[in-house]
């Protein structure tokens, strides 16, 4: 399985500014993966990040609220932009292991005043 | 599109018992990929079992096993001789074979082992 590291682990942000999430595999990956679990909640992907190509996103997610980068095969940021308390969420990022797995970095926690 | 539900939103055990969790899932896909995550109080998503659709076989690990019923779709866990530390939220989830690899949820069963 990957060893996968994400910065900042928690974060305090005020209304109306940003934050970059970095996610870190110890191993090169195809497709890198962001996820967003709101209080409570279930985890739903926000967008797939493939290397040397835009991000996909799923429905409701858009990259002006959530722009992704992915210079290389290892290294992944989220950007939650413009932030409302509605934003306020655990981020996850998770890469593809062998046999079709896929494993989660220890998440963002994120708290929007 | 695939739904993955979790019909127990909560449920206890005492130590050293056996518990089943619930999952039932929704495809029209053939080829699939099953799958439970558990995720304790430090937020951290860990595998706990994998189970391809293709291979009636059903998967184990360790004490975590589960009941694989293609034709039902039915995917439960059943842990065994449960430990505190098996305390955690549990995710059944969803992945077609051969996509773009994303998961598909459940909304979870929190799972307490009583000492």
């Amino acid at each position: 399985s990957a060893v996968i590291s994400q910065k900042p682990s928690r974060d305090i942000c005020q209304r109306g500014t940003s934050l970059t999430i970095q996610c870190q595999v110890d191993s090169q990956v195809t497709m890198m993966f962001w996820y967003r679990q709101q209080p409570g909640q279930s985890l739903t992907l926000i967008a797939t990040a493939n290397q040397g190509s835009e991000a996909t996103y799923e429905s409701g997610f858009v990259i002006d609220k959530f722009p992704i980068s992915r210079p290389n095969l290892t290294f992944s940021t989220l950007t939650v932009s413009n932030m409302s308390p509605e934003d306020s969420s655990i981020y996850l990022c998770s890469v593809n292991g062998g046999e079709e797995t896929q494993y989660f970095g220890p998440g963002t926690r994120l708290l929007v005043l | 599109a695939q739904t993955v539900t979790q019909s127990q939103p909560e449920m206890s055990v005492q130590e050293a018992e056996t518990v089943t969790l619930s999952c039932t899932y929704d495809t029209s896909e053939n080829n699939y990929y099953l799958f439970w995550y558990k995720q304790p109080p430090s937020r951290q998503m860990i595998l706990v079992i994998r189970q391809e659709a293709y291979k009636q076989q059903n998967a184990t690990e360790n004490r975590f096993s589960v009941n694989f019923q293609k034709a039902a779709k039915s995917f439960s866990l059943k842990i065994s001789d449960s430990q505190l530390g098996d305390t955690a939220m549990y995710f059944c989830a969803f992945m077609k074979r051969g996509s773009a690899r994303q998961l598909t949820f459940g909304s979870g069963t929190q799972l307490t082992v009583l000492p």
